[in-house]
């Protein structure tokens, strides 16, 4: 069966300081793989989504980037963090086909102080 | 402009008291509308997908329906353990899912 990890479970990181958020699933090939941001009181935005190895699309501007160096592996990452960049990552997979369901990992709580 | 919009934003029931929670969506052709449950501080667990109007899909106490303008999430008897967030989302492009906000929906003994 498919497993995804997320880590770390929680950070609590000072403005302007680096970030690096890891995500690996198990148990598939060639996932396509999605990271997500959810804010207290709205609802999951899709922020980045890669159907391959060094594949990435960005769906909303931002100080975030992603990257994928290997087939079952998905990074989020920041070179200096905002108070805004406050809230819970989930990374998500899903098989590729027509209609994907989405499945999801258990997510990391970013605090930026 | 897409558009998912859940309501109650949150619902209290007593235990065995069956209700509804609603998704109704305004999208430009949707390509699924998916249901997942929320437990606090983890990740959406996935419940239902749901292809076209009349679908129906059931699992354990939970039945989602579907319209061409609104998905149902009928619980029936609910138990505490079903106390979650349960979120709605629709499939419109290749790969992004829009999701609503929710409803948190609290079940008393």
């Amino acid at each position: 069966s498919q497993t995804i990890h997320q880590w770390p479970a929680t950070l609590v990181q000072p403005v302007g300081s680096p970030l690096s958020l890891e995500c690996t699933v198990e148990g598939t090939s060639n996932p396509n793989l999605y990271w997500y941001r959810q804010a207290a009181g709205r609802g999951l935005q899709l922020l980045f989504y890669s159907v391959g190895i060094g594949q990435i699309s960005s769906e909303v501007p931002q100080n975030l980037s992603a990257s994928r160096p290997q087939d079952r592996q998905f990074i989020l990452s920041s070179k200096k963090l905002l108070l805004s960049d406050s809230g819970f990552y989930l990374c998500a997979w899903s098989v590729t086909g027509a209609i994907d369901t989405q499945y999801f990992g258990p997510g990391t709580r970013l605090t930026v102080l | 402009e897409d558009q998912v919009t859940q309501s109650p934003e949150a619902l209290r029931l007593q235990e065995g008291e069956s209700s509804s929670l609603n998704c109704s969506y305004t999208v430009s052709g949707l390509r699924g509308l998916f249901w997942y449950r929320q437990d606090p501080g983890k990740g959406p667990e996935f419940l239902f997908t749901l292809y076209s109007a009349g679908e129906e899909k059931e699992k354990e106490r939970l039945k989602a329906t579907l319209t061409k303008k609104e998905s149902f999430l009928h619980i029936t008897a609910p138990k505490p353990e079903d106390s979650a967030t349960y979120l709605c989302a629709v499939k419109t492009g290749a790969n992004n899912l829009f999701f609503g906000t929710g409803t948190r929906l609290t079940v008393i003994p």
